[in-house]
């Protein structure tokens, strides 16, 4: 099982449409938890941390749920410029000390 | 101030030949990251590295890949003896500690192996 498990979509939506994207992780050490961006052919880029309560940033808003080992990212009012693949992230404090990414969640917005 | 600085971008090897990508972190930072990413999947941890130090290769194949972080000069991946299935892009990161979430990634540099 991996350790991170994401839908690879691709999500398909309008522009102004309300898309969420799901994770899940395997490993209960996992302690923190982030959204990255990559475009097409190029690098990932930090989107957003996850924590614990939930965080809002502008029309992205990130959930963690540790009991159920479950990450969401909500985008509300789509824009074109969301096009991209969103990758679930994961640290542990024990272990393996660097990023472990998800397959990433692809998601194409419409005019 | 320049981000991760990875070279080359583009790089063609017949199978049998060498690989060398370079990875100049970000100034200031003092950690680096190789993560291997094959076409249409996500990106695979490698190795993890402080200068001079290995810190974490568990992700590394155990032969034909070698990676250093001198302590001058650019961080290098080595793959000897390439093979078609190393056909890849090789992402390097870096930050400034590794307490960190945010992982500074360079361009990338892409790997075909004939």
């Amino acid at each position: 099982r991996k350790e991170v498990e994401q839908d690879p979509g691709p999500f398909n939506v309008p522009e102004g449409a309300t898309v969420a994207f799901n994770c899940t992780y395997s490993n209960s050490a996992s302690q923190s938890f982030f959204w990255y961006r990559q475009d097409c052919r190029k690098e990932p880029k930090l989107l957003m941390s996850v924590y614990s309560s939930g965080n809002e940033d502008g029309r992205f808003t990130a959930q963690l749920n540790r009991a159920s080992q479950y990450i969401s990212l909500l985008i509300r009012d789509s824009k074109l410029s969301d096009s991209a693949t969103y990758l679930c992230v994961v640290k542990r404090d024990t272990g393996r000390r660097a990023l472990t990414f998800g397959s990433g969640t692809r998601l194409q917005v419409q005019p | 101030n320049a981000g991760v600085m990875q070279n080359p971008r583009h790089l063609v090897r017949r199978r049998g030949q060498e690989a060398r990508l370079r990875c100049s972190p970000m100034k200031g930072h003092s950690h680096v990251y190789w993560y291997r990413q094959l076409p249409e999947e996500g990106l695979k941890f490698m190795v993890y590295l402080q200068k001079e130090n290995i810190i974490d290769e568990s992700g590394m194949p155990k032969e034909r890949f070698s990676a250093e972080f001198p302590k001058e000069g650019p961080s290098i991946l080595r793959i000897q003896q390439v093979v078609r299935g190393d056909s890849a892009a090789y992402f390097c990161a870096s930050s400034p500690q590794d307490r960190t979430g945010e992982l500074f990634f360079g361009e990338g540099s892409r790997l075909t192996v004939l």
